[in-house]
Formats: C-alpha cells, sequence, structure tokens
C-alpha cells in the first residue's frame, strides 16, 4: 500500500534559525496537504498543494510538491516560538481517494 | 470548514470496561472518520463512519472491539470496548465536509483516554 515518509521525526532549533521539514510518497499523488498539531491539540489544516512543481507561501512558511508529484517540503523561516508543534503532511494516492495517508510528522522544538 | 465537538474531552477507565465517544458537526457533511493517535505518533485511521450502514475498517481494527454508529450526517458515536492500557490514546473524529477525493481533513479537539 502506499506509504508516505517524514522526515526527521524531530528538529531543534534556536528561535530565529530555518526549519525544513520533508515527505516522500512511494507512489504519485494526487495532491498534497499540510497539517500543524500544537502540543495538546489536534491537527489543523494548513495548506494543500495539487499541480506538479506548485509552490506556495503563508508568511514565513514556504510549501513545495515536487515535478514527479511524490516529494514535498515545508520550511519555516526565521522560526518563532509559536511555530511549536508537530507538522504532518498528508497524501492522496492519484486515481482517487478519499483517505490521506498521513506522514508520522516531524515535532520542531524552537528555543528561546 | 466545519466545525467539531467531541464528547467527553478526557476520560480515566479501569480496564475491562467501555468507553463511548460522542462526535458532533455543525453541518451536514459527507465523510467521517475516527483515528487513533498514540502519544508522540502519527495518525492511525480505524475507520470510516458511514450513514446509514456498518462502518469501514482498516487492517487490524474490527468492529467487536470499535463498534461505530453514524445515525445521521452530523453525529456519530466510537465505543472503545472492553479496554485494556494498550487503549490508552487520543481518538479523534475528523470530516471532510464536500464530496471529492482528496478533500481537506477537519479534525475534532479529541478524546484523552487513559485506561488503567
Amino acid at each position: 500500500g502506499q506509504q508516505v515518509m517524514q522526515i526527521p521525526q524531530y528538529q531543534h532549533v534556536q528561535e530565529g534559525e530555518d526549519f525544513t521539514t520533508y515527505c516522500n510518497s512511494s507512489t504519485t499523488l494526487s495532491n498534497i496537504q499540510w497539517y500543524k498539531q500544537r502540543p495538546g491539540g489536534h491537527p489543523v489544516f494548513l495548506i494543500q498543494l495539487v499541480k506538479s512543481g506548485e509552490v506556495k507561501k503563508q508568511k514565513r512558511l514556504t510549501f513545495q510538491f515536487g515535478e514527479a508529484k511524490k516529494n514535498s517540503s515545508l520550511h519555516i523561516t526565521a522560526t518563532q516560538t509559536t511555530d511549536v508543534g508537530t507538522y504532518f503532511c498528508a497524501g492522496h494516492a492519484s486515481g482517487g481517494s478519499y483517505i490521506p495517508t498521513f506522514g508520522r510528522g516531524t515535532s520542531l522544538i524552537v528555543h528561546p | 470548514s466545519a466545525v467539531i465537538s467531541q464528547k467527553p474531552s478526557r476520560d480515566i477507565c479501569q480496564r475491562g470496561t467501555s468507553l463511548t465517544i460522542q462526535c458532533q458537526v455543525d453541518s451536514q457533511v459527507t465523510m467521517m472518520f475516527w483515528y487513533r493517535q498514540q502519544p508522540g505518533q502519527s495518525l492511525t485511521l480505524i475507520a470510516t463512519a458511514n450513514q446509514g450502514s456498518e462502518a469501514t475498517y482498516e487492517s487490524g481494527f474490527v468492529i467487536d472491539k470499535f463498534p461505530i454508529s453514524r445515525p445521521n450526517l452530523t453525529f456519530s458515536t466510537l465505543t472503545v470496548s472492553n479496554m485494556s492500557p494498550e487503549d490508552s490514546s487520543i481518538y479523534l473524529c475528523s470530516v471532510t465536509p464536500e464530496q471529492g477525493f482528496g478533500d481537506t481533513q477537519y479534525f475534532g479537539p479529541g478524546t484523552r483516554l487513559t485506561v488503567l
């Protein structure tokens, strides 16, 4: 079945440093979504990428979808303590799928 | 988007008992799902709750252990039966308001279950 690998599992950064998490799928995706889960909270939708090579930005967050639609990344510039949490990617298999496959998540810890 | 509530928000239960978790959505939704998230882990799909018919379970999950009801398009329940400490986890309800493939999932606040 489809697998979605996400690395790293944890990342410690000093406030102000950049952060990147990577997501790789074993199969081609129709889209990829990113979610953020704050400590003690529930996953909250951030963004969806659909097109090959697509790049989207949300303030200090940059999301990319690979040309082959099998990988994606989330980059945060100049991290802040409010960025703390676990970031999950979730991919829908191409050909039609109601249910995404979630990566295991990257936990970001920002030290002030 | 959809606003989702879950009850209870947390519970501590004794081994061998059962707990029913409720999920209420503020609008009619096509798809409702139940996930489990163990501490520090990713989201594991338990089942898709189907309105008016039996839930569709993922590999490793069975109806006898996790019976699910979905009487209408805004409400579902998940029961964790004959609990053991291994069932300690966060249980999350999620919905996709639209009907298409690849839709966004909206999650409820979760139910934190501890089994002693």
